[in-house]
C-alpha cells in the first residue's frame, strides 16, 4: 500500500493567495483527519471526516479555512486568503473506523506551507 | 474530555542508556493510548498502542509502555538507546472518535 499521499510536499506562497492542500487516504479507510503542526502550538486537529462527512470542525481556525471530502479517496484543505501565521506543516491522516477506540491513524508525510 | 500531558519537552540520553518518556492522561472514559514517533521531515508513525488486553505493551524498535491506571500514566521506555532513536515522540489518547496528542518530547541521543 502506498500509504497516505499528500501534495504538494512544499508550498511557498504570498500573503493573500489561495492555497489548496490535497490528500489521498489509504484505500479502504473511512475516516480522514487534517492536522496542523507548529512549534508554538504543537499538533492540532483541524477537522475530521467519517465516511466523507465532516464530523468535527471545531479546530478550524477561522472562516479562511475550509475542507472538503468529495469522495472516499480524496480530500482538500483550502486557505483563502492565506496569511503568514498560517505557515506550518499540515498533515493528513486516515484510519479504518471499525468502532473501536483502538483504531490506528496513519499519517501522510505532510505539506510544509510557507506564507510570505 | 480527554487529554494527555507529556512531561519534559526535551530529553537527552547517552547511547546505550535507558530511555524514559513520560505521559499522563486524563479521560472520562476508559482510555485508549498511543505512542507515535516523528523523524525529521516525516509524518508520525505508530510505535505502540494500549488496547486493554495487557498493561505492558511492546512496540517496534524495542520500545514498550506500561499502562498504570492508579497513576494515570503511560510512560514509554527502551532499555538501551540507539542513535537512530533520536526523534520527537508523541503520546495520544482516543475515545474512538478523534485523537488528542500531547505536546511532544524531543529525544536526543548523545554518542
Amino acid at each position: 500500500d502506498a500509504g497516505v499521499i499528500q501534495s504538494p510536499r512544499h508550498e511557498v506562497t504570498e500573503m493573500g493567495q489561495e492555497v489548496t492542500l490535497r490528500c489521498k487516504p489509504i484505500s479502504g479507510h473511512n475516516s480522514l483527519f487534517w492536522y496542523r503542526q507548529t512549534m508554538m502550538r504543537g499538533l492540532e486537529l483541524l477537522i475530521y471526516f467519517n465516511n466523507n462527512v465532516p464530523i468535527d470542525d471545531s479546530g478550524m481556525p477561522e472562516d479562511r479555512f475550509s475542507a472538503k471530502m468529495p469522495n472516499a479517496s480524496f480530500s482538500t484543505l483550502k486557505i483563502q486568503p492565506s496569511e503568514p501565521r498560517d505557515s506550518a506543516v499540515y498533515f493528513c491522516a486516515s484510519r479504518y473506523r471499525s468502532g473501536l477506540a483502538t483504531d490506528t491513524q496513519y499519517f501522510g508525510p505532510g505539506t510544509r506551507l510557507t506564507v510570505l | 474530555a480527554q487529554s494527555v500531558t507529556q512531561l519534559g519537552s526535551h530529553v537527552s540520553v547517552s547511547e546505550g542508556a535507558l530511555v524514559l518518556l513520560r505521559c499522563n492522561y486524563s479521560s472520562s472514559v476508559p482510555p485508549y493510548l498511543f505512542w507515535y514517533v516523528q523523524y525529521p521531515n516525516q509524518g508520525l508513525q505508530l510505535l505502540l498502542k494500549y488496547t486493554s488486553a495487557a498493561t505492558l505493551v511492546k512496540g517496534i524498535n524495542g520500545f514498550e509502555a506500561e499502562f498504570k491506571k492508579s497513576e494515570t500514566s503511560f510512560h514509554l521506555t527502551k532499555p538501551s538507546a540507539h542513535m537512530s532513536d533520536a526523534a520527537e515522540y508523541f503520546c495520544a489518547v482516543s475515545d474512538g472518535n478523534d485523537m488528542r496528542f500531547g505536546a511532544g518530547t524531543r529525544l536526543t541521543v548523545k554518542p
